[in-house]
């Protein structure tokens, strides 16, 4: 089965600092999703990337997923407050029904500080 | 528009009893999942549907959970003879088809005592 690992554990940045979050699989991904969740709500979903080399920014963060496509990373520039919560990444994987399954690795928890 | 919603938020139930928890999908949504997260860990799949039926469910603990969705739209997981080993929150994410991203609902945070 397919294992996602993510680093670090958890982060603790000042507001204005750039940061990066890495997400490794076991196994070549397929398509890999990038999460976000806050306490008490569900999760927030952020971008999704399919081929080698691709690349997808929105607002202040840029997730890129590597060549061999087995490593993610997500990038958050001048981090603020607002981008506080746990950072998950979860890998695509097709059902025998149809459909995707994902499965996530453990997530990195941010936090901000002013 | 309304995202996806589950109720209840919160259940506490004794080790032994029957639960529900509920679902709602965004509209026009035909791919329904069921998660279950830990503390401290990421989702972990439990169920697919596609319309009414469950297209897999091999993420399904054991025999004691069980979900449907009769009529392609809301989706009830049930859970019987409940275990303190189910606490844990049940997340629901629906997408357009089965090639989209999934939109999860708040989750339904269960605490079996």
């Amino acid at each position: 089965s397919q294992e996602l690992e993510q680093s670090p554990q958890s982060l603790i940045v000042q507001e204005g600092k750039n940061l990066t979050i890495n997400c490794t699989s076991s196994k070549t991904l397929y398509g890999l999703y990038w999460y976000k969740q806050k306490y008490g709500e569900g999760l927030i979903f952020l971008m999704m990337l399919q081929k080698g080399g691709e690349e997808k920014s929105h607002e202040k963060i840029t997730a890129k997923l590597d060549e061999k496509k087995q490593q993610s990373s997500l990038h958050i520039t001048a981090s603020q407050p607002s981008h506080a919560g746990i950072y998950l990444c979860g890998a695509d994987s097709i059902l025998t029904g149809g459909g995707n399954k994902l499965t996530f690795g453990t997530g990195t928890q941010l936090k901000v500080e002013l | 528009g309304a995202g996806v919603s589950q109720t209840p938020s919160n259940k506490v139930t004794e080790k032994g009893k029957y639960v529900e928890l509920r679902c709602d999908p965004i509209s026009g949504h035909t791919a329904l999942y069921w998660y279950r997260q830990s503390l401290g860990q990421g989702p972990e799949f439990l169920i697919y549907f596609q319309g009414t039926g469950a297209a897999d469910d091999s993420g399904l603990p054991n025999d004691r959970f069980f979900a449907v969705r009769p009529e392609g739209s809301v989706s009830t997981l049930k859970i019987q003879r409940t275990e303190r080993g189910d606490s844990a929150v049940y997340l629901c994410a629906s997408s357009p088809d089965e090639s989209y991203e999934q939109y999860f609902g708040p989750g339904t945070r269960l605490t079996v005592t």
